[in-house]
Parts: C-alpha cells; sequence; structure tokens
C-alpha cells in the first residue's frame, strides 16, 4: 500500500518563528490532507491539497503531486499552535486514507 | 457543512462486555466509512472501510469478529468491540466523505477504557 513519511518527528519553536513541515508519500495520489490533533483528540482539517497552493492565516500547504510531497508552512507560531501534525493521502488505487507518523510541534512563549 | 458526529465521546466498561460506537454524517450522506484506532502518542491506524449495504472491508490483522461494523444506512456507521479486554483500550475514530474527490471528515473521536 501507499506510505506516507512525515518529518521532522519533533519539533520546538520559540513563539513568532516560522516552520515547514514535509510529508513524503509513495504512490500518486488523488487526496492530501493535513490536520492538527488538538490535546483533546480532534482533529482538525487543515488543508484538502491534492495538488497546488492554498493558504488560510497564518498556515500555508503545496503539494507537488508529481515529486510526490506536501510542505505545511505555519508562519508567526502561537503557543496555541502545538500539538500533533499529520499527513494523510488517499490513493485511488487502494481506497483509503493512510496516515503519516506525524510531526508533534511545541511552540514555547 | 460536511459534519461528522460521533458518540460517545468516552466510555468505560469492564472486560468481556461489548461496546458500540456510533459514527454519523449530519448534513450529507457517505456510502462509505472509515474506522480508525490511535494509541497513545502513535499515528492513526486504519481499522476497516464500512461500506453501506454491504460488508466491512478489514486491514490486515484487524479481528472482524471483535470489531463488528455496521453500516446500516447512508448515515450511520457502528463498530462494536466485543467482549472487551484491557488491550482494546484505546482512541477510536471514524471519518466519512461525501464523494470520491472530496476531503475526508472525521468525528471527535470515543475513548474507551476497559478495565
Amino acid at each position: 500500500g501507499i506510505q506516507v513519511e512525515q518529518s521532522p518527528p519533533d519539533l520546538i519553536l520559540q513563539e513568532g518563528a516560522n516552520s515547514t513541515l514535509r510529508c513524503n508519500f509513495s504512490d500518486s495520489v488523488n487526496n492530501l490532507q493535513w490536520f492538527h490533533q488538538n490535546p483533546w483528540g480532534q482533529l482538525i482539517n487543515l488543508f484538502y491539497i491534492p495538488s497546488g497552493t492554498k493558504q488560510n492565516g497564518r498556515l500555508s500547504a503545496t503539494t507537488v503531486a508529481t515529486e510526490r510531497y506536501s510542505l505545511l508552512y505555519i508562519s508567526s507560531s502561537q503557543t496555541t499552535d502545538s500539538g500533533v501534525y499529520f499527513c494523510a493521502a488517499f490513493s485511488g488505487g487502494y481506497n483509503k486514507l493512510i496516515f503519516g507518523a506525524g510531526t508533534r510541534l511545541a511552540v514555547h512563549p | 457543512g460536511a459534519v461528522v458526529s460521533q458518540h460517545p465521546s468516552w466510555v468505560i466498561c469492564k472486560s468481556g462486555t461489548s461496546v458500540k460506537i456510533e459514527c454519523r454524517s449530519l448534513d450529507f450522506q457517505a456510502t462509505t466509512m472509515f474506522w480508525y484506532r490511535q494509541f497513545p502518542k502513535q499515528s492513526l491506524m486504519l481499522m476497516a472501510t464500512s461500506n453501506e449495504g454491504s460488508k466491512a472491508t478489514y486491514e490486515q490483522g484487524v479481528e472482524k469478529d471483535k470489531f463488528l461494523i455496521n453500516h446500516a444506512s447512508l448515515t450511520l456507521s457502528t463498530l462494536t468491540v466485543t467482549s472487551a479486554h484491557p488491550e482494546d483500550s484505546s482512541f477510536y475514530i471514524c471519518s466519512a466523505r461525501q464523494g470520491n474527490d472530496s476531503p475526508l471528515h472525521f468525528g471527535n473521536g470515543t475513548r474507551l477504557t476497559v478495565t
């Protein structure tokens, strides 16, 4: 099946810093999503981005489908950005959404 | 739009009993729903794909007789953990999508503790 790898596994930032999270996937995809999981376990849907670039406030994401990777940019990080960020890819051939291992982000004041 | 509701949000049960978790798509119909499990500090692992009107498709290593899935309507899928044991304690999350070109939307999850 499709493999999804995320890097880095852990990230510590000072408030106000910028960061880039990366997601590599092993097969062509027709769905790529980024999530933020809060301390209560809720998965917040950040981006649905099978290709191209999208922006939402301080967050933006880019997927280069032909090179099989996606990037999540966090600018001017805040303590409320802390949590786990997951990338998940859906391959039509496998008909399932597979999650990466996640990036655990801690933003300190 | 595209809200997925999951119930209960947490449950504690005794070893040997069964627990049912409901997953509903509130404002759309979903022919397919997905059930995931997440252990502490780990990622979400797909357990099974729930198909309306037909049998669920289970991932390798997931016991279909232990985790019963019923997708009786286009808005409701249920997961029943039968004869629960402490090792079944986990966070269970369901998801659904409106169509093949739509994102998956997730419920808020159910935290199961088996004592």
